[in-house]
């Protein structure tokens, strides 16, 4: 059965801190790996991965994927209140056009 | 234990006839929310249900799009006269938010396959 695991399920921490949340996974004839960030109801795309270790940057976020070890990384430097969010993780494979989704990270960033 | 399940998981369909789509979440859950995965789209948020409060029906592209939860457990998707734009993987997911453990964690189901012909 395919299955997204993401950890921790919540992390706080304080502003300027940085944050690595990990998504592994197991799953048949994996295509790619995506990042969500869920403020409210609406999750926002971040990051598509489908090479190992070529890390994606947008500002302070950068994630990177591992195909050999089947883990993901989202790194958060330097992190801002506005971070505060629900960061979720989900696989694509060539089985199905269906999203596989992890729990979710739940971030909060206090001042 | 049971994780959320939906049926059908495909659904294919003529222009202008309504579709049900259900979600069964995980029992205890008092959460559930309803997505939409569109091709080159992303996850579009549709509506979410919290215990007995008045949904947030915010995302609902349109009124032919209804949604509704009985004895806050089982969930329908109701689309009515159908268009092809309709076409996407509905998502299900619910969240076991309580006073005494609050969490967001989403526990998803597989989703189910809607194509309009």
């Amino acid at each position: 059965e395919d299955k997204v695991v993401q950890s921790p399920l919540s992390l706080v921490v304080h502003e300027g801190d940085t944050v690595t949340l990990n998504c592994s996974y197991e799953v048949t004839n994996f295509r790619s790996l995506l990042w969500y960030k869920q403020e409210k109801k609406a999750p926002t795309f971040l990051f598509m991965l489908t090479s190992s270790g070529i890390e994606k940057k947008s500002g302070r976020l950068s994630s990177i994927l591992d195909k050999k070890e089947l883990f993901s990384i989202l790194n958060i430097t330097a992190t801002q209140t506005g971070d505060s969010a629900i960061y979720l993780c989900a696989v694509e494979t060539y089985n199905t056009d269906k999203l596989i989704f992890g729990t979710g990270t739940r971030l909060q960033v206090f001042p | 234990g049971a994780g959320v399940s939906q049926s059908p998981s495909n659904k294919v369909t003529e222009k202008g006839k309504d579709v049900e789509l259900r979600c069964d979440p995980i029992s205890g859950h008092t959460a559930l929310y309803w997505y939409r995965q569109s091709l080159g789209q992303g996850l579009e948020f549709l509506i979410y249900f919290q215990g007995n409060s008045a949904p947030d029906k915010s995302g609902l592209p349109s009124d032919r799009f209804s949604a509704e939860r009985t004895g806050g457990s089982v969930s329908t998707l109701t689309i009515q006269r159908t268009q092809q734009e309709d076409s996407a993987v509905y998502l299900c997911a619910s969240s076991p938010i309580n006073r005494a453990t609050p969490t967001d964690t989403q526990y998803f189901g597989p989703g189910t396959r809607l194509t309009v012909l």
